[in-house]
């Protein structure tokens, strides 16, 4: 079982292009979520999805959008990049409704905005 | 405002010793908390999920405790290998009523370099 994938592993970006970072997972989660990760900060939410179809803001949602078409996607797109955005992204997905709501990670998307 | 402190920072110890990483919270309503393993590069791995009726749970050579009275955790690593080298990161779920999804609250981490 492969868990969570993302794509790519790391990428450079021009500031001001769009990217989309891709997340899958196979375990039929009905959640899934995307953090930033930055120096010495926590982990922080930037949107998640409870469920296939719905979607909603995380802690720092501002520049960055998702879409949920089915349970194993969940695309976040940087529609117009900036150097702040540098960052470490993580995918995490759970299952939705149990008391644990324990997540699982991917191996992280490493992008870097110049 | 809803916080997780986590001390120290970083901390080097030699294979085979053990030792304790501390965690601080003020998050309310309390659901649960959690340890992750992180190893450079990757993703963060669960170790282990402790809700508010749980004063401690074992995995292997790691052991969490919790205090829910004086919002304090601890996670402690015995006989320490090579592979423990990563940060350990305490989280603290926020509780929300209403079936939205629990707020996860993550902690800086604790950086831990087993050296030979």
């Amino acid at each position: 079982t492969a868990g969570i994938t993302q794509a790519p592993t790391s990428q450079i970006l021009a500031a001001g292009r769009s990217m989309t970072l891709r997340c899958t997972q196979d375990m039929r989660h009905n959640a899934m979520y995307w953090y930033r990760q930055d120096l010495g900060l926590g982990l922080r939410l930037i949107h998640y999805s409870n469920t296939a179809g719905t979607t909603g803001k995380g802690e720092v949602p501002d520049g960055y959008s998702v879409s949920r078409a089915n349970t194993d996607d969940f695309p976040l797109t940087l529609a117009s990049a900036v150097p702040s955005q540098t960052s470490v992204y993580f995918c995490a997905s759970s299952d939705y409704g149990t008391g644990y709501n324990e997540q699982f990670f991917g191996p992280g998307t490493r992008l870097t905005v110049l | 405002k809803n916080q997780v402190e986590q001390s120290p920072q970083s901390l080097i110890i030699l294979e085979g010793k053990n030792c304790t990483l501390q965690c601080n919270y003020t998050v309310s309503p309390f659901s649960n908390l959690r340890w992750y393993k992180q190893d450079t590069g990757r993703g963060p791995v669960s170790l282990t999920i402790m809700t508010f009726s749980e004063n401690t749970k074992s995995n292997g050579r790691y052991t969490a405790t919790l205090d829910a009275d004086t919002k304090q955790s601890s996670l402690h690593i015995t006989a320490s290998q090579l592979s423990d080298s990563a940060s350990y990161i305490c989280v603290v779920s926020e509780k929300n009523y209403g079936g939205a999804t629990n707020k996860l609250i993550f902690g800086t981490g604790t950086l831990l370099a087993v050296q030979p």
